[in-house]
């Protein structure tokens, strides 16, 4: 079983700057890693899918990079809506559907 | 576009069995597998299984021997089963679709569910 996790598990930044997001998996993954956005009271939002393509209206300002085994997702000048928690996530053969720890992006 | 809708109790008691459905509403029912994710308060993401249109199941394996989820293509329902509940189950239960990408891209607004005497 592969399993992500992430760093840091917060991040406190200021609005403007750029925040990094690290996600580790065990073993390589190709590039089967996606990236959330989840805010309290509303489902995750996916933002990245295969590691580096944005989904369907989601922002310039986030970019996803990475392969084998360390993934990363940048925002390069945050917003205020963008605090938030993180989440990265693996399909593989198995389990399928995993999910990593989070990330919390918080106002410094 | 598609849209999800969970219904389903919000309360149950320890040891009984959690019946969740999720109505799908718009696109294609057939091209996606269609998930139960939950978070329970203060915690992570967690992925209970996933059902396709025929009926292909997997679970997580770590709630296998609790969970059984089924679908309902004339309705466009898909439900999910969770058994033998405890306080540990408490959490927001979410339906969602994986319409190819290999991820959620489609997810309901999420039902809370308590596990409580």
């Amino acid at each position: 079983e592969i399993v992500l996790t992430q760093s840091p598990a917060t991040l406190s930044l200021s609005p403007g700057e750029r925040a990094t997001l690290s996600c580790r998996a065990s073993q390589t993954i190709g590039a089967s890693l996606f990236w959330y956005q989840k805010k309290p009271g509303q489902p995750p939002r996916l933002l990245i899918y295969d590691a580096s393509y944005r989904a369907t209206g989601i922002p310039a300002r986030f970019r996803g990079s990475g392969s084998g085994t360390d993934f990363t997702l940048t925002i390069s000048s945050l917003e205020p809506e963008d605090f938030a928690v993180y989440f990265c996530q693996l399909r593989s053969t198995w389990p399928p559907y995993s999910f990593g720890p989070g990330t919390k992006l918080e106002i410094k | 576009q598609v849209q999800l809708q969970e219904s389903g109790p919000g309360l149950v008691k320890p040891s009984e069995t959690l019946t969740l459905i999720c109505t799908v509403s718009g696109g294609s029912f057939t091209t996606s597998h269609w998930a139960w994710i939950r978070q329970p308060p203060g915690k992570g993401l967690e992925w209970i299984g996933y059902i396709s249109h025929s009926g292909k199941t997997d679970y997580n394996p770590s709630l296998r021997s609790r969970v059984t989820m089924s679908v309902d293509t004339t309705k466009r329902q898909f439900s999910l089963k969770l058994s033998s509940l405890t306080a540990a189950d408490t959490a927001v239960y979410y339906c969602a679709g994986d319409e190819a990408l290999g991820a959620f891209g489609v997810w309901g607004q999420g039902t809370m569910v308590t596990v409580s005497s």
